[in-house]
């Protein structure tokens, strides 16, 4: 069992948009702006998507954006292209002993 | 360009210690803010992470794995060693060399790790 939970699976059209939710405590995602997210296409090591909440490296698209409202952090991706369809992860950094916790992981379908 | 590759067995049985080599290009494990680490995936399951090391040799370990782990570094061979005993079945895995500073970035291409007598 993840510390941080993720919804099993999400779906949509291209071109529509999708959210994908992160739920976890007050001692993780609630009590610090550490929040990644990383897409995982099958057989591949995964890609960093998003940092610090909101932030995105260079090279991802602006159709990834991230967010968070108290302990649940949120990653959008807008204008869904086939390409986006792959497992994505989020992690939070949860203090100096535990350090990291990631979710269980999201499947996403594009329909 | 940083890249990490990963290099160990491939196959270990129960009971063994499990070593692994991260070999890194394009940082040096003595810039501030730098650290080097493992992070796991069990076939078709979460990432899962395990061990990083810091610019300043300070070690970070998953508090349920801690007792079975040691991470260490050789700077001048740009490596980082993981260190697992006692394997079990539920250690089959793919195991990612990462190198963080802002985040988990890059990955290395991950060595699938199974345990099986």
């Amino acid at each position: 069992q993840s510390a941080l939970t993720q919804p099993r699976s999400v779906s949509g059209s291209p071109g529509q948009s999708v959210t994908i939710s992160c739920t976890g405590t007050s001692s993780d995602v609630g009590n610090y702006d550490y929040v990644s997210w990383y897409q995982q296409h099958p057989g591949k090591a995964p890609k960093l998507l998003i940092y610090d909440v909101t932030k995105r490296p260079s090279g991802v698209p602006d159709r990834f954006s991230g967010s968070k409202s108290g302990n649940t952090a949120s990653l959008t991706i807008s204008g869904l292209q086939a390409a986006d369809e792959a497992d994505y992860y989020c992690c939070s950094y949860a203090g100096y002993y535990t350090s990291w916790v990631f979710g269980g992981g999201t499947k996403l379908t594009v329909l | 360009q940083i890249t990490l590759k990963e290099s160990g067995p491939t196959l270990v049985k129960p009971t063994q210690t499990l070593t692994l080599t991260c070999t890194f290009f394009g940082f040096s494990l003595t810039d501030s803010g730098v650290s080097v680490g493992w992070i796991r995936q069990p076939p078709g399951k979460a990432l899962e992470w395990l061990a990083f090391i810091y610019w300043d040799d300070d070690k970070r370990y998953s508090p349920s794995l801690k007792s079975r782990l040691t991470i260490t570094r050789d700077t001048s061979k740009y490596q980082v060693v993981l260190i697992m005993t006692n394997m079990d079945h539920v250690d089959t895995a793919t195991y990612y060399c990462v190198h963080r500073s802002v985040a988990f970035d890059p990955w290395g291409q991950g060595t699938l790790v199974t345990v099986s007598s």
